[in-house]
């Protein structure tokens, strides 16, 4: 069964501080990652994903399959960053196993 | 504008009478799931619908049914609900697997 672990609950820094969100995942096959955030009020809505590689609002993430980790980073963390982060994995095999399964969240607060 | 739409945002109703969550999206997407989220828990997925005619279970279905008769909607069902299914549930739809999810608004149920 895969898995997806966000060992964080909620992580908290200071405006301009560098930011780490952790996410490990379980899975015996080759995993799709995103992350998606949820700002207050709004609908959850993906933040980035590992197969396009790019760099969102400032966002990094790699796939680090010997770690089997996905760790979201910023190196200047802003205000407008507060929000609930959700890393999550998808799979399939074969004839469309699309199974998508979330982690549980790290809510970041950034202080100003 | 290329949306998500979910019906109702709120819904109280007591144990064991049957109700419908509606879904639809106006992107032609192929892929259509739902998710319910409960604190400590984050997102879990309920369903999932890969084409017209096509569902499989995500990884918490007990208690809830779908169809899939048009590409467009996807409504959940639950025949008899519990108190235990009171939660948040989004539904959410995207091109196809590798492609980034759109969320709908949420709909908020109270099963008394």
């Amino acid at each position: 069964a895969q898995r997806v672990t966000q060992p964080e609950k909620l992580l908290s820094v200071f405006k301009g501080a560098p930011v780490e969100l952790k996410c490990n995942y379980s899975y015996s096959g080759s995993p799709e990652l995103f992350w998606y955030v949820q700002y207050s009020r709004q609908r959850l809505q993906l933040l980035l994903r590992h197969i396009s590689r790019e760099s969102i609002k400032g966002f990094t993430a790699d796939l680090n399959k010997g770690e089997t980790s996905f760790h979201l980073k910023k190196p200047f963390a802003q205000e407008e960053d507060s929000a609930m982060y959700y890393c999550a994995l998808s799979r399939g095999s074969g004839a469309g196993s699309y199974q998508l399964t979330f982690g549980k969240g790290t809510k970041l607060s950034v202080i100003p | 504008e290329a949306q998500v739409t979910q019906n109702p945002r709120y819904l109280i109703t007591v144990t064991g009478k049957k109700l419908t969550v509606t879904c639809s999206q106006n992107m032609n997407h192929e892929y259509m799931s739902w998710y319910r989220q409960d604190p400590g828990l984050g997102l879990r997925q309920i369903y999932y619908s890969m084409n017209v005619e096509v569902t499989d279970k995500g990884d918490v279905p007990e208690g809830y049914k779908v169809s899939r008769k048009e590409k467009r909607n996807f409504p959940l069902i639950l025949e008899s609900p519990s108190p235990n299914q009171t939660s948040l549930y989004f539904c959410a739809s995207s091109l196809n697997r590798d492609e980034k999810l759109f969320f709908g608004s949420g709909t908020q149920l109270s099963v008394l």
